[in-house]
């Protein structure tokens, strides 16, 4: 049973550009999470989602930001017009409705 | 909103001994608190959680205590072994079953051979 999935790994942008970070949740979730870690600190919750819903945004920055998770395919977190303060860790993690949250192994976002 | 406190940031101890961690969590409405072991480009993995009905919960060398009147927990690592060295994470959420978690600072364990 594969865990949550997050790609790409490691993403590096010029100011300006966009950026998409993409996450699969596990098999039977329906819940998905996005959070930012930047550089020796602790995560910060974004963004919480289900299927075709926004459940709570009230962690994302309100400009620039936007996050989707459609009825077929992976939750979309999209930057754009990166700037270097964009840099950062950015995770995944999916749950049941009742349970624990698992995460991916992030996508390291790095804007030059 | 919420706010959670973990202390120390670094923990050094030798192979062997114990380690505990400490958080203070400011909502009153948390009652669900799990910690996350976090290793060198890895995502944070759920090593154990707590909610507010139990005081302390156990799992081999891992035990978590709560005290929701004084709003804090604990985290307790005891035989530490070189392989706990990581970055752990404590975090509350008013629910299992709502998903945003307020994460602690972290805390940077290393532990000595």
């Amino acid at each position: 049973n594969a865990g949550v999935m997050q790609n790409p790994r490691h993403l590096v942008r010029r100011r300006g550009q966009e950026a998409r970070l993409r996450c699969s949740p596990m098999k039977g979730h329906s819940h998905v999470y996005w959070y930012r870690q930047l550089p020796e600190e602790g995560l910060k919750f974004m963004v919480y989602l289900q299927k075709e819903n926004i459940i709570d945004e009230s962690g994302m920055p309100k400009e620039r930001f936007s996050a989707e998770f459609p009825k077929e395919g992976p939750s979309i977190l999209r930057i754009q017009q990166v700037v270097r303060g964009d840099s950062a860790a950015y995770f995944c993690a999916s749950s049941k409705l009742e349970g624990e949250q698992f995460f991916g192994p992030g996508t390291r976002l790095t804007v030059l | 909103g919420e706010n959670v406190e973990q202390h120390p940031s670094t923990l050094s101890v030798q192979e062997g001994d114990s380690a505990v961690i400490k958080c203070t969590y400011s909502d009153s409405a948390s009652n669900y608190f799990p910690w996350y072991k976090q290793e060198l480009g890895k995502g944070p993995q759920l090593i154990i959680d707590i909610r507010s009905n139990v005081g302390e919960k156990k799992d081999q060398r891992i035990a978590v205590t709560l005290n929701k009147t004084a709003k804090h927990f604990s985290l307790h690592i005891t035989e530490t072994q070189p392989e706990d060295s990581a970055v752990y994470f404590c975090a509350a959420s008013i629910s299992a079953s709502y998903g945003k978690l307020t994460f602690g600072q972290g805390t940077i364990l290393t532990v000595h051979p």
